[in-house]
């Protein structure tokens, strides 16, 4: 079972930032926490993964509370391409994926 | 450097067939999984092969196999098709390096029906 709890979909304004929510209260120490989306008709893509500090790319950043038990993906900038499903996952050593029904992001021109 | 490829894009059998679908890593990557993802519903993980052997399965019954090639190239089998296996399979390569930081890349999918 995915071991992280999302809202099922969000709504943004165009160009506007985005925070999507992750709990993730079971985490232990060596998970690592991973975002992926999936645009309509296309398989998942990875868009950033943290441990423990807050990280960005040229995606978006991650924010990372300080006990882990969850997080939050931050679209700067949100365009009519960002509208997806957005997953946030859990990875252990054994690098296994396991996706949950993640959060529908729509986003409002 | 290409893609994650995977053939055939669509593909419509009958119940009881037997169906095998391919899959291309990334040029580099020794390390592929599958995945069924139905409709509305996250991907579900079916298996990992890492340079030409199983490592790891989720929850699908034995009609569900696999294989992967020297050239870690692989395929997806599935005997004794139901009506349930209608869904979109994914496959994934990665460079295979663990410990959870591991970036996986999808290909785009393909779309099995089962009528």
């Amino acid at each position: 079972d995915a071991k992280t709890t999302q809202p099922n979909s969000m709504e943004s304004n165009e160009e506007e930032p985005v925070h999507l929510p992750c709990n993730h209260s079971t985490i232990s120490g060596t998970d690592y926490i991973h975002w992926y989306r999936q645009l309509p008709s296309q398989g998942p893509e990875y868009v950033i993964h943290g441990l423990t500090s807050n990280v960005n790319n040229r995606m978006a950043s991650l924010a990372i509370a300080e006990d882990r038990k969850s997080s939050t993906l931050i679209l700067h900038r949100a365009t009519l391409r960002d509208a997806a499903v957005y997953y946030c996952i859990l990875r252990d050593r054994d690098d296994k994926i396991i996706f949950g029904k993640g959060t529908r992001l729509h986003i409002l021109p | 450097e290409t893609g994650v490829t995977q053939s055939p894009t669509h593909l419509i059998k009958t119940r009881g067939q037997q169906v095998t679908l391919r899959c291309s890593s990334q040029s580099g990557h020794n390390t592929v999984s599958w995945y069924q993802q139905a409709l509305g519903q996250g991907p579900q993980f079916i298996f990992q092969y890492y340079r030409e052997e199983e490592n790891g399965r989720g929850n699908f019954p034995p009609r569900f196999s696999g294989l992967q090639f020297p050239n870690y190239s692989s395929e997806l089998n599935v005997n004794a098709l139901e009506l349930d296996d209608s869904a979109l399979y994914l496959c994934a390569s990665s460079l295979g390096f663990g410990g959870g930081t591991d970036t996986q890349y999808f290909g785009p999918g393909t779309r099995l029906t089962v009528l």
